[in-house]
């Protein structure tokens, strides 16, 4: 089964700080997901990806498949940027479920 | 577009009951699972559902039935709550396994 970790568990930053959230997992994977989860419970799905760099916005998504890690950018961060952020892989190699990361709490302080 | 819609919100049930978490998407997706959500740990999948008629278990699965008879339905029940089952529960959907998902908004559950 993979293994999900992310680092850092919560993280404070002054509004306009670069922020990063790294993941990483046990087991060679087709695609990661992140997703964010708002003060108010509420989650969304933000990115899938399986290899490179993808871009929404002020949030940028890498992913390095053979390191098995992948990092979630927020630039010129702001308050509304305060959530949870969730990493999701697929259970084992293959065509399984989701496991998710225990998330990476995030204020961002104005 | 209502998307996932996940009902109620809010529960309070006694050691004992039982009671139906309904989850219902429109968006005609074949994928549907079922999560608790416990604090300082990930989401965990407790049954999911690759389509009408096909359920299976995930992670943490005792305690709960789950039943697929139409694309858009998937309930989830819980048989005689106890207090190790409050969490809170999302539902999920999405065209196959490891495509973007989207949520409900989630049910908050206590048992006392």
């Amino acid at each position: 089964k993979n293994e999900v970790e992310q680092s850092p568990q919560n993280l404070t930053a002054q509004e306009g700080e670069f922020i990063t959230i790294n993941c990483s997992y046990s087991v060679g994977i087709s695609a990661l997901h992140w997703l964010q989860q708002h003060p108010g419970g509420g989650i969304v799905s933000l990115f899938m990806l399986s290899s490179g760099k993808k871009k929404h916005g002020r949030l940028i998504a890498t992913i390095n498949i053979q390191e098995k890690h992948s990092s979630l950018h927020i630039t010129a961060s702001h308050p509304r940027d305060s959530a949870v952020y969730i990493c999701a892989v697929p259970r084992n190699s293959g065509n399984t479920p989701l496991v998710f990361g225990k998330g990476t709490r995030l204020s961002v302080i104005a | 577009n209502a998307g996932v819609t996940q009902t109620p919100k809010f529960q309070v049930l006694k050691t004992g009951q039982s009671m139906t978490l309904q989850c219902a998407q429109d968006m005609n997706h074949e994928y549907m699972s079922w999560y608790r959500q416990d604090p300082g740990m990930g989401l965990r999948l407790i049954h999911y559902s690759v389509g009408a008629g096909i359920t299976d278990q995930g992670e943490v699965p005792n305690g709960y039935n789950v039943s697929r008879s139409t694309t858009e339905d998937f309930p989830l029940r819980l048989l005689s709550a106890a207090p190790s089952q409050t969490s809170v529960y999302f539902c999920a959907s999405s065209l196959t396994v490891h495509l973007g998902a989207f949520f409900g908004q989630g049910t908050r559950l206590t048992v006392v």
